[in-house]
């Protein structure tokens, strides 16, 4: 089993819709967890940490279901500009684990 | 504005060459790691160092060496480049005080001919 899994897409969506990823991780000892952002030819950008209780910015959300081992991101009112591949990362310790990334096209 | 700088945007070298992926951070963070990036494959760690003089093996270490003399400076060398050592290459830190994530390089896309 991967360390980190995430359903690659691609997720094509319109203007002002509502979506949502998931990502499992298969070691529970893991400690933090990240949602990150990677145009495409650029480096992975960090868009929010993930906390236990769940967490907000903006028109994103983040939730951790540390029993199932998942996390998830919620994008709402996309935006063109939303067009991206985002990256689950977990972390032990220092050494941080990422996924293969979803990939998201917003379309007008 | 904190930054992580790697030397090159773009490489393109022979088989068979000694090659140097440069990467300087500017934020005092003790962590330092080397990726390499292939579609569908996702992040591969290849080396990280937690200190200076200090290294350790990611998952994928084969045809890579490292090296940190300074803390700022973490060094990537393919001893002899091979065509299945083309990538993108990704250099990050990151702070063991405050775990805020890394802060990667703009990459450095190495194709070896």
């Amino acid at each position: 089993r991967k360390e980190v899994e995430q359903d690659p897409g691609p997720f094509n969506v319109p203007e002002g819709a509502t979506v949502a990823f998931n990502c499992t991780y298969s070691n529970s000892a893991s400690q933090s967890f990240f949602w990150y952002r990677q145009d495409c030819r650029k480096e992975p950008k960090l868009l929010m940490s993930v906390y236990s209780s769940g967490n907000e910015d903006g028109r994103f959300t983040a939730q951790l279901n540390r029993a199932s081992q998942y996390i998830s991101l919620l994008i709402r009112d996309s935006k063109l500009s939303d067009s991206a591949t985002y990256l689950c990362v977990f972390s032990l310790r220092n050494d941080m684990r990422f996924g293969a990334g979803t990939r998201l096209t917003v379309k007008p | 504005d904190v930054k992580v700088t790697q030397s090159s945007r773009y490489l393109v070298k022979r088989t068979g060459e000694k090659v140097f992926l440069e990467c300087v951070q500017d934020m005092d963070h003790e962590n330092m790691f080397w990726y390499r990036q292939d579609p569908g494959l996702g992040l591969r760690l290849i080396y990280f160092s937690y200190d200076v003089k200090m290294k350790e093996k990611g998952d994928i270490p084969e045809g890579y060496s490292v090296s940190r003399e300074k803390k700022e400076r973490f060094s990537l060398i393919l001893e002899s480049a091979s065509t299945n050592q083309t990538s993108m290459y990704l250099c990050a830190s990151s702070s063991t005080v405050a775990n805020y994530g890394y802060t990667f390089g703009s990459g450095t896309r190495l194709t070896v001919v």
